[in-house]
């Protein structure tokens, strides 16, 4: 089945630590996306990234770091300068393209990876 | 800039009635996506219905609708015959062709009551 995967589910971050979060598509999605939820805010960007190895800053970028290596993998690094890391993190896709059979204006996400610190 | 309001943080009905879930956006834009997102407690986003700014014609999903105000920037759903599994939060979200940004609101949690 197609889908986005994103793992692992719940993360623990000691003080001063990076921790990585995982993002894994295979809807062969163009455009790959990282939101920060907490209650209350809804969700807001924290980075995006439209082709290989190119990626944009959203709203709330700082402590925060990205790669795009591959078309199917976009990882998210929380690093210590993060200092609320605290939060639930959702990955998205998107098919940026058009002229498929996807709508390119919709967006998928993964199941979701709940991050805290000891 | 654009921004999405819903101002219902929660919301209850009972089982099998229908409800109404708001939600304003601001723009200046005229070609554009709306769209309500459920969250159920797994936390899992799934996309339940999209609107687009052009069509003039409300869309219906089986038993969810959407009254679109184009003139007014208002995106309401209406949940009809509700079920116990249509608990969740639910999110508006706006997005405007050609960018890469969707804008969402903070969310209504809706309660179904047995």
């Amino acid at each position: 089945d197609g889908g986005i995967t994103q793992s692992p589910k719940y993360l623990f971050r000691k003080e001063g630590q990076n921790v990585t979060l995982s993002c894994e598509q295979n809807l062969n999605h163009d455009a790959m996306y990282w939101y920060r939820q907490d209650p209350g805010q809804g969700l807001r960007l924290i980075y995006y990234s439209q082709i290989v190895n190119d990626f944009q800053k959203g709203d709330i970028a700082e402590g925060y770091s990205v790669s795009r290596e591959k078309k199917e993998s976009f990882p998210l690094t929380v690093t210590s300068a993060q200092k609320n890391p605290t939060a639930f993190y959702l990955c998205a896709s998107r098919e940026v393209a058009g002229g498929g059979l996807e709508d390119p204006n919709i967006q998928y996400f993964g199941a979701g990876t709940r991050l805290s610190v000891l | 800039a654009q921004t999405v309001t819903q101002s219902q943080p929660e919301m209850s009905v009972q089982e099998a009635e229908t409800v109404t879930l708001s939600c304003t956006y601001d723009t200046s834009e005229s070609d554009y996506y709306l769209f309500w997102y459920k969250q159920p407690p797994s936390r899992q986003m799934i996309l339940v219905i999209r609107q687009e700014a052009y069509k003039q014609q409300n869309a219906t999903e089986n038993r969810f609708s959407v009254n679109f105000q184009k003139a007014a920037k208002s995106f309401s759903l209406k949940i009809s015959d509700s079920q116990l599994g249509d608990a969740a939060m639910y999110f508006c979200a706006y997005f405007r062709s050609g960018t890469y940004k969707y804008i969402f609101g903070t969310g209504t949690r809706l309660k179904v009551l047995a």
